[in-house]
Protein backbone atom coordinates (compact mmCIF):
# COMPACT_ATOMS: atom_id res chain seq x y z
CA UNK A 1 0.00 0.00 0.00
CA UNK A 2 1.13 3.62 -0.10
CA UNK A 3 3.45 4.48 2.51
CA UNK A 4 5.32 7.85 3.93
CA UNK A 5 8.87 7.36 5.78
CA UNK A 6 9.69 10.06 7.41
CA UNK A 7 13.81 10.34 8.81
CA UNK A 8 15.30 10.61 11.32
CA UNK A 9 13.28 9.46 14.40
CA UNK A 10 14.93 11.50 16.59
CA UNK A 11 16.94 15.33 16.00
CA UNK A 12 18.94 16.92 18.57
CA UNK A 13 19.95 20.27 18.03
CA UNK A 14 21.61 23.43 20.01
CA UNK A 15 19.35 26.72 20.02
CA UNK A 16 20.19 28.88 16.89
CA UNK A 17 20.91 25.97 14.72
CA UNK A 18 19.11 24.51 11.66
CA UNK A 19 16.96 21.59 11.62
CA UNK A 20 16.00 19.51 8.60
CA UNK A 21 13.21 16.65 8.36
CA UNK A 22 12.89 14.29 5.45
CA UNK A 23 10.24 12.53 4.06
CA UNK A 24 9.73 10.14 0.91
CA UNK A 25 6.27 9.05 -0.21
CA UNK A 26 5.14 6.45 -2.45
CA UNK A 27 1.59 7.71 -4.07
CA UNK A 28 2.86 9.27 -7.32
CA UNK A 29 -1.06 10.65 -7.27
CA UNK A 30 -0.27 12.50 -4.09
CA UNK A 31 -0.22 16.26 -4.73
CA UNK A 32 -0.62 17.94 -1.28
CA UNK A 33 2.00 17.70 1.65
CA UNK A 34 1.56 19.12 5.03
CA UNK A 35 3.92 19.20 7.99
CA UNK A 36 2.24 19.12 11.54
CA UNK A 37 3.81 19.93 14.79
CA UNK A 38 2.70 17.78 18.26
CA UNK A 39 4.05 18.91 21.62
CA UNK A 40 3.19 16.47 23.85
CA UNK A 41 -0.26 15.77 25.01
CA UNK A 42 -1.89 18.24 22.64
CA UNK A 43 -3.38 18.31 19.31
CA UNK A 44 -1.11 17.96 15.83
CA UNK A 45 -0.96 21.63 14.98
CA UNK A 46 -0.49 22.31 10.63
CA UNK A 47 2.76 24.47 10.42
CA UNK A 48 2.72 24.10 6.82
CA UNK A 49 2.07 22.66 3.44
CA UNK A 50 3.18 22.03 0.34
CA UNK A 51 1.21 21.52 -3.19
CA UNK A 52 2.43 20.14 -5.92
CA UNK A 53 2.61 22.62 -8.01
CA UNK A 54 5.59 24.74 -6.42
CA UNK A 55 9.02 23.00 -4.90
CA UNK A 56 9.23 25.70 -2.55
CA UNK A 57 7.41 27.26 0.52
CA UNK A 58 8.68 29.72 3.34
CA UNK A 59 6.81 30.77 6.44
CA UNK A 60 9.53 32.99 8.31
CA UNK A 61 11.41 30.46 10.19
CA UNK A 62 10.06 27.19 8.28
CA UNK A 63 10.13 26.00 4.60
CA UNK A 64 9.19 23.48 3.30
CA UNK A 65 10.56 21.80 -0.28
CA UNK A 66 8.97 19.03 -2.54
CA UNK A 67 10.86 17.10 -5.01
CA UNK A 68 8.33 15.38 -7.25
CA UNK A 69 10.60 13.76 -9.34
CA UNK A 70 12.04 11.82 -6.58
CA UNK A 71 8.92 11.65 -4.17
CA UNK A 72 11.15 13.63 -1.32
CA UNK A 73 9.86 16.85 1.19
CA UNK A 74 11.34 17.95 3.59
CA UNK A 75 11.19 20.55 6.24
CA UNK A 76 13.56 23.03 7.40
CA UNK A 77 13.35 24.95 10.66
CA UNK A 78 16.35 27.93 10.84
CA UNK A 79 17.27 29.42 13.64
CA UNK A 80 15.74 27.19 16.23
CA UNK A 81 14.18 27.86 19.36
CA UNK A 82 13.62 25.52 22.51
CA UNK A 83 9.89 26.31 22.12
CA UNK A 84 10.28 24.17 18.15
CA UNK A 85 11.17 21.03 20.38
CA UNK A 86 8.05 18.82 19.47
CA UNK A 87 7.28 15.64 17.47
CA UNK A 88 6.80 16.79 14.09
CA UNK A 89 5.05 14.88 11.54
CA UNK A 90 4.68 14.98 7.80
CA UNK A 91 2.21 13.57 5.34
CA UNK A 92 1.20 12.86 2.12
CA UNK A 93 -2.62 13.14 0.42
CA UNK A 94 -3.88 9.63 -1.26
CA UNK A 95 -3.93 11.36 -4.42
CA UNK A 96 -6.65 14.08 -4.03
CA UNK A 97 -8.68 12.61 -1.74
CA UNK A 98 -8.15 14.67 0.91
CA UNK A 99 -7.08 11.67 3.01
CA UNK A 100 -4.11 11.67 4.57
CA UNK A 101 -0.97 9.18 5.18
CA UNK A 102 1.72 10.13 7.68
CA UNK A 103 4.85 9.71 8.58
CA UNK A 104 6.46 8.11 11.77
CA UNK A 105 7.29 11.47 13.29
CA UNK A 106 10.44 12.97 13.96
CA UNK A 107 10.93 14.11 18.17
CA UNK A 108 13.29 17.28 17.95
CA UNK A 109 14.98 18.34 20.61
CA UNK A 110 16.41 22.11 20.99
CA UNK A 111 19.26 22.44 23.80
CA UNK A 112 19.01 25.46 24.91
CA UNK B 1 -10.25 27.38 10.81
CA UNK B 2 -13.00 25.70 12.45
CA UNK B 3 -13.14 25.23 16.42
CA UNK B 4 -13.37 21.55 16.82
CA UNK B 5 -14.63 19.94 19.88
CA UNK B 6 -14.35 16.21 21.23
CA UNK B 7 -15.96 14.44 23.56
CA UNK B 8 -15.01 13.00 26.65
CA UNK B 9 -11.32 14.25 26.37
CA UNK B 10 -10.81 10.98 28.44
CA UNK B 11 -12.10 8.27 29.78
CA UNK B 12 -10.84 4.94 30.93
CA UNK B 13 -13.21 1.64 30.36
CA UNK B 14 -13.41 -2.12 30.95
CA UNK B 15 -12.79 -4.71 28.09
CA UNK B 16 -16.09 -5.74 26.63
CA UNK B 17 -17.59 -2.33 26.56
CA UNK B 18 -18.65 0.49 23.72
CA UNK B 19 -17.62 4.05 23.56
CA UNK B 20 -18.83 6.47 21.72
CA UNK B 21 -16.78 9.41 20.95
CA UNK B 22 -18.17 13.07 19.46
CA UNK B 23 -16.42 15.47 17.42
CA UNK B 24 -18.57 18.51 16.90
CA UNK B 25 -17.46 21.40 14.19
CA UNK B 26 -18.70 25.43 14.87
CA UNK B 27 -19.10 25.60 10.99
CA UNK B 28 -20.09 23.27 7.93
CA UNK B 29 -17.30 21.13 6.96
CA UNK B 30 -17.16 18.56 4.08
CA UNK B 31 -15.08 16.06 4.97
CA UNK B 32 -14.80 14.61 8.11
CA UNK B 33 -11.94 12.17 9.23
CA UNK B 34 -11.06 9.71 12.48
CA UNK B 35 -7.45 8.90 13.36
CA UNK B 36 -5.94 6.74 15.65
CA UNK B 37 -2.99 7.46 17.70
CA UNK B 38 -0.94 4.95 19.44
CA UNK B 39 0.81 5.87 22.25
CA UNK B 40 4.30 7.04 20.86
CA UNK B 41 3.36 6.16 17.54
CA UNK B 42 2.26 8.29 14.54
CA UNK B 43 -1.75 8.91 13.28
CA UNK B 44 -3.39 6.18 11.34
CA UNK B 45 -6.30 7.00 9.15
CA UNK B 46 -9.32 5.23 10.65
CA UNK B 47 -12.32 6.27 8.06
CA UNK B 48 -13.68 9.05 6.21
CA UNK B 49 -17.09 9.84 7.70
CA UNK B 50 -19.28 10.20 5.42
CA UNK B 51 -22.65 12.74 5.84
CA UNK B 52 -25.74 10.77 5.05
CA UNK B 53 -24.17 7.67 3.62
CA UNK B 54 -21.93 5.03 5.30
CA UNK B 55 -17.92 5.42 6.20
CA UNK B 56 -14.90 4.50 4.06
CA UNK B 57 -13.12 2.44 5.93
CA UNK B 58 -9.52 1.96 5.84
CA UNK B 59 -7.98 -1.39 5.16
CA UNK B 60 -7.90 -2.99 9.16
CA UNK B 61 -10.53 -1.23 9.84
CA UNK B 62 -14.28 -2.79 10.22
CA UNK B 63 -17.53 -0.95 10.60
CA UNK B 64 -18.65 -3.82 13.15
CA UNK B 65 -15.84 -2.30 15.40
CA UNK B 66 -15.60 1.23 14.78
CA UNK B 67 -18.93 2.28 13.87
CA UNK B 68 -19.38 5.94 12.48
CA UNK B 69 -22.50 8.04 12.29
CA UNK B 70 -22.33 11.61 10.41
CA UNK B 71 -26.05 13.18 10.63
CA UNK B 72 -24.63 16.50 9.64
CA UNK B 73 -21.87 18.70 7.99
CA UNK B 74 -20.85 19.72 11.71
CA UNK B 75 -20.97 15.98 14.17
CA UNK B 76 -19.65 12.76 13.72
CA UNK B 77 -19.56 10.26 16.28
CA UNK B 78 -17.02 7.77 16.30
CA UNK B 79 -17.85 4.25 18.08
CA UNK B 80 -14.88 1.87 19.64
CA UNK B 81 -17.09 -1.46 20.18
CA UNK B 82 -16.03 -4.41 22.11
CA UNK B 83 -12.85 -3.10 23.75
CA UNK B 84 -9.47 -4.60 24.95
CA UNK B 85 -6.78 -3.04 25.69
CA UNK B 86 -5.10 -2.99 22.15
CA UNK B 87 -7.63 -0.15 21.42
CA UNK B 88 -6.28 2.07 23.83
CA UNK B 89 -4.90 5.45 22.10
CA UNK B 90 -6.19 8.47 21.27
CA UNK B 91 -8.76 9.33 18.88
CA UNK B 92 -8.90 12.71 16.87
CA UNK B 93 -11.27 13.69 14.42
CA UNK B 94 -9.97 16.02 11.93
CA UNK B 95 -11.48 18.30 9.06
CA UNK B 96 -10.73 19.92 6.12
CA UNK B 97 -11.56 23.59 5.36
CA UNK B 98 -10.56 26.42 4.18
CA UNK B 99 -9.94 27.43 0.25
CA UNK B 100 -7.05 25.29 0.18
CA UNK B 101 -8.77 21.89 1.94
CA UNK B 102 -6.42 22.11 5.18
CA UNK B 103 -6.41 19.70 7.64
CA UNK B 104 -7.54 20.63 11.04
CA UNK B 105 -7.20 18.32 14.09
CA UNK B 106 -9.47 18.15 17.51
CA UNK B 107 -8.17 17.99 20.54
CA UNK B 108 -8.45 13.93 20.52
CA UNK B 109 -9.90 11.59 23.24
CA UNK B 110 -7.05 9.55 25.06
CA UNK B 111 -8.67 5.89 26.09
CA UNK B 112 -7.56 3.18 28.30
CA UNK B 113 -8.63 0.21 28.13
CA UNK B 114 -8.18 -2.13 31.53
Amino acid sequence: GENVEQHPSTLSVQEGDSAVIKCTYSDSASNYFPWYKQELGKRPQLIIDIRSNVGEKKDQRIAVTLNKTAKHFSLHITETQPEDSAVYFCAASYGNTGKLIFGQGTTLQVKP
Amino acid sequence: SAVISQKPSRDICQRGTSLTIQCQVDSQVTMMFWYRQQPGQSLTLIATANQGSEATYESGFVIDKFPISRPNLTFSTLTVSNMSPEDSSIYLCSVEEGPTDEQFFGPGTRLTVL
